[in-house]
């Protein structure tokens, strides 16, 4: 079975620290990788997504692809209270179903002011 | 422009009931989605919809859930007999197109069954 696994958290970090969220996924041919932003009682979001080794940056967002690790990242810069969320992880895997999202659990993140 | 919609936003039904869940995905959006979402649990992929296709159902946990979608746009998903378990949120979510495309997600319908 094709798993994305991320640490259910919480992770705390301080008002303009940086947050680091990780998530491994099993499937080494996955092509497609999203981070999505979750408040409480609220539907997804998309936040960022990757195809390609390396880094992507988009404001204070920048994930981050490793496929030969088979890890892909998302780093929060200068965290506000309102960043303040679960992340989900998300993969496309290999194989004919190239539309099926398997989604981690999510990273419960708290930004403490 | 409008974002995907769903109804109702809240539902709570008895066990036994039947219940019908609609999803208005974007405009121009050929690819619809049906994910449920249980406390504590991830995301499961339910159905998917892509233009005149036949639907991908692998994921339909019971042929008590069934799905349908008129004229490549709205999509219900209907849940006969509903049992406690079936308790969730249910979120819909289109892209334009598939291939790994983004998909954006509605508020969903939250689903008590007493």
């Amino acid at each position: 079975q094709k798993e994305v696994e991320q640490n259910s958290g919480p992770l705390s970090v301080p008002e303009g620290a940086i947050a680091s969220l990780n998530c491994t996924y099993s499937d080494r041919g996955s092509q497609s990788f999203f981070w999505y932003r979750q408040y409480s009682g609220k539907s997804p979001e998309l936040i960022m997504f990757i195809y390609s080794n390396g880094d992507k940056e988009d404001g204070r967002f920048t994930a981050q692809l490793n496929k030969a690790s088979q890890y892909v990242s998302l780093l929060i810069r200068d965290s506000q209270p309102s960043d303040s969320a679960t992340y989900l992880c998300a993969v496309i895997p290999s194989g004919g179903s190239n539309y099926k999202l398997t989604f981690g659990k999510g990273t419960l993140l708290t930004v403490n002011p | 422009g409008a974002g995907v919609s769903q109804s109702p936003s809240n539902k709570v039904t008895e066990k036994g009931k039947d219940v019908e869940l609609r999803c208005d995905p974007i405009s121009g959006h050929t690819a619809l989605y049906w994910y449920r979402q249980s406390l504590g649990q991830g995301l499961e992929f339910l159905i998917y919809f892509q233009g005149n296709s036949a639907p991908d159902k692998s994921g339909l946990p019971s042929d008590r859930f069934s799905a349908e979608r008129t004229g490549g746009s709205v999509s219900t998903l209907t849940i006969q007999r509903t049992q406690q378990e079936d308790s969730a949120v249910y979120l819909c979510a289109s892209s334009l197109q598939v291939s790994g495309e983004t998909q954006y997600f509605g508020p969903g319908t939250r689903l008590l069954v007493l």
